[in-house]
């Protein structure tokens, strides 16, 4: 089974700055994909980012970045210029690309991430 | 945002007791799924379907079922709950398992089992 571990239950960053929130998965298959979501206080799931495991570049979106390492199995997830509302749960997941799967997750452990004014 | 509904969104049971979460959708989306969120767990997998009346087991599915009768809503019920119940439940929506879905999740339930 594939699972997914983030070791880092806490980080903390300063406004405006960067921070990276580390994530690695296990996985025989070679095609698959992989996604960060944010959990404000609202408890709301909110897609940040995804990744195709078959694309070598990596995905961004605004001031979130990945940084994927496919030989590695690590997931990274690059948070620039950092404001307060990043202040959340981030949770890394994993989905097969399809077969028997029906695109259920897997999730990691979460990461919360304490933004400083 | 997807239009995703769940029901109740609070809620305090004494062990024994069944209960049932609904999760109302107005996608029409195919796939459906039940998580629960534990601290040091994130979000793991109760059950899902595939289509009405078609559901298969996720990885902590002991002492839940679910059941799907129309497209729009998909119940979660505890037989007899009890306190390990204790969690946050989400239901999650996904129109196919294609490279290009993603799964859209529901504002969740927050279940205390006394």
């Amino acid at each position: 089974a594939q699972t997914v571990t983030q070791s880092q239950p806490e980080m903390s960053v300063q406004e405006a700055e960067t921070v990276t929130l580390s994530c690695t998965y296990d996985t025989s298959e070679s095609d698959y994909y992989l996604f960060w979501y944010k959990q404000p206080p609202s408890r709301q799931m909110i897609l940040v980012i995804r990744q195709e495991a078959y694309k070598q570049q990596n995905a961004t979106e605004n001031r979130f970045s990945v940084n994927f390492q496919k030989a590695a199995k690590s997931f990274s997830l690059k948070i620039s210029d950092s404001q307060l509302g990043d202040a959340a749960m981030y949770f890394c997941a994993y989905r097969d690309p399809g077969g028997t799967s029906y695109g259920k997750l897997t999730f990691g452990q979460g990461t919360i991430l304490t933004v400083h004014p | 945002d997807a239009g995703i509904t769940q029901s109740p969104r609070h809620k305090v049971t004494e062990t024994g007791t069944p209960v049932t979460l609904r999760c109302h959708q107005t996608e029409n989306h195919r796939y459906m799924y039940w998580y629960r969120q534990d601290p040091g767990h994130g979000l793991r997998l109760i059950h899902y379907s595939y289509g009405v009346k078609d559901t298969d087991k996720g990885e902590v599915s002991d002492g839940y079922s679910v059941s799907r009768s129309k497209t729009e809503d998909f119940l979660l019920t505890l037989e007899s709950a009890t306190s390990s119940q204790t969690s946050v439940y989400f239901c999650a929506i996904s129109e196919a398992w294609t490279r290009q879905e993603t799964q859209y999740f529901g504002p969740g339930t927050r279940l205390l089992v006394l």
